[in-house]
């Protein structure tokens, strides 16, 4: 079985810019939730989607937008980039509704901003 | 004060010793902790989660609750150099949907 795939693995982007980053969980996973890690830091909490629709967001601006697709896919969008949106993005998988068992965790997209 | 914290490290230990890795948490709703181990350039994995107070023991590894001291620890038995990572603390807020991650330990295990 596939784990949770992200792409693009890696991304160079210009302020100002807006990107898309796209998630796909494990089979049978019907909650994603998208993260940021800073180098140093751990991962701070963006959005949680479940069923598509959104149960948690975290303290980003609205630059920051997510939605989640009838396939439990889902996309993170960030418009107007600035240079501290550099970091790598994380999103994770859960089976349940409140991820109390736990993330799997796919390999990340690492954005750039110059 | 964070709502995760962990001490930074990083932690040195020689290899074949316990490692021991602390965590507090401010949130006393909480009801789910978990430890992930993230190396370099990777994405964490999940390696513990712990649902109540006392000990959980799986293989090398021990995770230990208080929830009246909100505090939460790793103990890592016969370290091995492929232990070498960084080590965070998850804690699942009231009501289920965030989970806050502490900043990590970094855990050095010397040959």
């Amino acid at each position: 079985d596939a784990g949770v795939t992200q792409s693009p693995t890696h991304l160079i982007k210009t302020r100002g810019q807006h990107v898309t980053l796209r998630c796909s969980p494990i089979s049978g996973h019907k909650s994603v939730s998208w993260y940021q890690q800073v180098l140093g830091q751990g991962p701070q909490f963006i959005f949680q989607y479940y069923e598509k629709e959104e149960r948690g967001r975290g303290n980003f601006p609205d630059r920051f937008s997510a939605r989640q697709f009838p396939n439990y896919s889902s996309e993170l969008n960030v418009n107007a980039l600035l240079l501290g949106d550099s970091a790598l993005y994380l999103c994770a998988s859960s089976l349940y509704e409140t991820a109390e068992r736990g993330y799997t965790f796919g390999s990340g997209t690492r954005l750039t901003v110059v | 004060q964070k709502e995760v914290e962990q001490n930074s490290g990083p932690l040195s230990v020689p290899e074949g010793a316990i490692a021991s890795l602390n965590c507090t948490y401010s949130d006393r709703g909480s009801q789910s902790f978990f430890w992930y181990r993230q190396y370099s350039g990777k994405s964490p994995e999940l390696i513990m989660s712990i649902y109540s107070n006392g000990d959980k023991e799986d293989g090398r590894f021990t995770a230990q609750l208080n929830k009246a001291s909100q505090y939460v620890s790793l103990l890592i038995r016969d370290s091995q150099p492929s232990d070498s990572a960084t080590y965070l603390c998850a804690v699942q807020n009231t009501g289920g949907f965030k989970t806050i991650f502490g900043a990590g330990t970094r855990l050095f295990v010397k040959a």
